[in-house]
């Protein structure tokens, strides 16, 4: 299936610091990423969706000021947290959707591995 | 109300046992449905993909959907101990690759 990558895996960072995740898909072009954040035994909240080339689209509550998101190229989506506060510390998952129909793919999202980010 | 309610669990059950996992949601415009499978510290990995009423099977792995009960399961037989994670069911108006409304999630554990 299709994959993709997130980088870094785990970033450790001070208050008041951004932060850069990296989320990129590897072996299928995506026009749509989806950023997501998942707290401790509770389940993902969608943050925005990244499309290639233009702005990202928010959902109500996330701050976009706060929540930097590039989607730069078909393969590459971005998403910086700025200012990091302690209550920014969550698990950042990206998915990516894959639109092709060759070898068989349907148009469905593909989950990256997660970042785990602790605001000290 | 949550659009999509899940029982968080835990669910232990003994290896070989039939698992049954279930979701209820109150937006009848869903029409895709799918169950996530989840590790701990592990992105989502798609299990099943399902669109409108009725029964998927997928080797171990039965999708079930009752629109008119807004009902949806997720049974697996023979169970495993490395069936052992995080299932989540979510859902979708448009389809499986647009905004995806989740549950919360299910920790199974299946004992040896």
């Amino acid at each position: 299936g299709a994959v993709v990558s997130q980088h870094p895996s785990r970033v450790i960072c001070k208050s008041g610091t951004s932060v850069k995740i990296e989320c990129r898909s590897l072996d299928f072009q995506a026009t749509t990423m989806f950023w997501y954040r998942q707290f401790p035994k509770q389940s993902l909240m969608l943050m925005a969706t990244s499309n290639e080339g233009s702005k990202a689209t928010y959902e109500q509550g996330v701050e976009k000021d706060k929540f930097l998101i590039n989607h730069a190229s078909l393969t590459l989506s971005t998403l910086t947290v700025t200012s990091a506060h302690p209550e920014d510390s969550s698990f950042y998952i990206c998915s990516a959707r894959d639109q092709t129909l060759a070898g068989g793919s349907t148009d469905t999202q593909y989950f990256g591995p997660g970042t785990r980010l602790t605001v000290l | 109300q949550k659009e999509v309610e899940q029982d968080p669990g835990p669910l232990s059950v003994p290896e070989g046992a039939i698992v049954s996992l279930n979701c209820t949601y109150s937006n009848s415009a869903f029409q895709y449905f799918m169950w996530y499978r989840q590790y701990s510290r592990k992105g989502p990995e798609l299990l099943m993909y399902t669109y409108s009423s009725g029964n998927k099977e997928d080797g171990r792995f039965t999708a079930q959907v009752d629109k008119s009960s807004k009902y949806i399961s997720l049974f697996i037989r023979d169970s495993q101990p490395s069936d052992s994670a995080t299932y989540l069911c979510a859902m979708s108006a448009w389809s499986s690759a647009s905004k995806i409304i989740f549950g919360s999630g299910t920790r199974l554990s299946i004992r040896p």
